[in-house]
């Protein structure tokens, strides 16, 4: 399973852009890059997917390089309730495989 | 769509009782799902992979006669903690991922604060 490294935390002013950036070095050719949020006391959330360069939907963009060793969660104008844990996991396409949570990053959104 | 429920959402028990936690997935057919226990301000660690009609997969460390698992159907897994203890204290999350779905996407249940005095 490919290993992924997050900043820790991170703490942002309302309003602003935030990305965070998750290294996985190791990523297999079939790998799928996939973030989720959690909140507390609260299962995780799924935000975004994505194989190569860029994917976008309602709450966030998903960047990633040619070489894929890495990927960037980009948050746009972020708010007090967007306070949570954010976590990058690389995984198998195919549904079944099971995936390894790193720490994650905290983010504190600053009024 | 998707939706995984739990129940309970949380329980007290003694210890040395017996706690059964259940994952369902609402809206659509589950042949994987996941357990997953997390501790206070760390990450979530998975315990175990639930497969329907077969046996659960274990990770290293995680005792399989004190989680009991059972995967009955496409839509329920239940999580049973024999003999718990205080240590076992601690927020269950199930999830599950979608048979009819290409791609990696687990769907993870609220979670389960169990509590045992």
């Amino acid at each position: 399973l490919a290993k992924t490294t997050q900043p820790i935390s991170m703490d942002s002013y309302e309003g602003q852009e935030v990305n965070i950036t998750c290294s996985h070095n190791n990523i297999a050719t079939n790998d799928y890059i996939t973030w989720y949020q959690q909140f507390p006391s609260q299962g995780p959330r799924f935000i975004i997917q994505g194989y190569k360069t860029k994917v976008t939907n309602e709450v966030a963009s998903l960047f990633i390089p040619a070489d894929r060793k890495s990927s960037t969660l980009s948050l746009p104008r972020v708010s007090l309730s967007d306070t949570a844990v954010y976590y990058c996991l690389v995984g198998d396409g195919g549904g079944y495989q099971k995936v390894t949570f790193g720490i994650g990053t905290k983010l504190q959104v600053i009024p | 769509g998707a939706v995984v429920s739990q129940h309970p959402s949380w329980v007290i028990c003694k210890s040395g009782t017996s706690v059964k936690i259940e994952c369902r997935s609402l809206d659509f057919q589950a042949t994987t799902m996941f357990w997953y226990r997390q501790f206070p301000k760390q990450s979530l660690m998975l315990m175990a992979t639930s497969n329907e009609g077969s046996k659960a997969t274990y990770e290293q460390g995680v005792e399989k006669d004190k989680f009991l698992i059972n995967h009955a159907s496409l839509t329920l897994s239940t999580l049973t903690v024999t003999s718990a203890h205080p240590e076992d204290s601690s927020f269950y999350i199930c999830s599950a991922t979608n048979t009819g779905r290409s791609y990696n996407e687990q769907f993870f249940g609220p979670g389960t604060r169990l509590t045992v005095l």
